[in-house]
């Protein structure tokens, strides 16, 4: 079946450390995209790649990083520049559908920084 | 992309139309609108989209008003599983446009 497999489900990590998140879709989607979400909140867009070998910030980029090296891979790394990591991480792909532009969203990963 | 507004809470009794209800009054004439739902701790699901016309399929209704300040999505027969916080987008969709922001949504409480 097709769709996007975000590892690991939790993680936990000191403070001051890296940590990085996978995200594999199956798809064929060309967009990939990093969300963040804390509690009672919305999602916020961390960072975006239209096409391999090509990324941009979204509106909550600081502290963290990303690469496009294959069309099916989107890592995020939460760096220890972030000043509060611990989140909800969401992956998505998305698929331009008549003309409109359609999310699929991993299962998340869930990071608590101790 | 346009501002959307949504209720921050509603109930539906079980069995009945869940009937969700999104202002967007600032919406342009090629802004689609679009509808996800979040199920507690999950990714979100993509539900339908529309841009003039109202929509429908295996999930869900969505009905455009005429002058596309307002839209309303329906869930005809709701189940306990539809429990979850829904969000309303509206986005342009052009290469290098690709952003979708995310609001703080309805939580909808389906109601045994």
């Amino acid at each position: 079946d097709g769709g996007i497999t975000q590892s690991p489900k939790y993680l936990f990590r000191k403070e001051g450390q890296n940590v990085t998140l996978s995200c594999e879709q199956n798809l064929n989607h060309d967009a990939m995209y990093w969300y963040r979400q804390d509690p009672g909140q919305g999602l916020r867009l961390i960072y975006y790649s239209q096409i391999v070998n090509d990324f941009q910030k979204g509106d909550i980029a600081e502290g963290y990083s990303v690469s496009r090296e294959k069309k099916e891979s989107f890592p995020l790394t939460v760096t220890s520049a972030q000043k509060n990591p611990t989140a909800f991480y969401l992956c998505a792909s998305s698929l331009y559908l008549a003309g409109a532009n359609v999310l699929t969203f991993g299962a998340g990963s869930r990071l608590t920084v101790l | 992309d346009a501002k959307t507004t949504q209720p921050t809470s509603m109930d539906c009794a079980e069995g009945r139309a869940a009937n969700l209800p999104c202002n967007h009054s600032t919406i342009s004439g090629n802004e689609y609108v679009y509808w996800y739902r979040q199920i507690h701790s999950q990714g979100p699901q993509y539900i339908i989209h529309g841009l003039k016309n109202n929509e429908t399929n295996e999930m869900a209704s969505l009905i455009i008003t005429e002058d596309r300040k307002s839209s309303t999505l329906i869930l005809p027969h709701a189940t306990l599983r539809d429990t979850a916080v829904y969000y309303c987008i509206v986005h342009i969709a052009n290469f290098g446009n690709e952003k979708l922001t995310f609001g703080t949504g309805t939580r909808l409480t389906i109601i045994p």
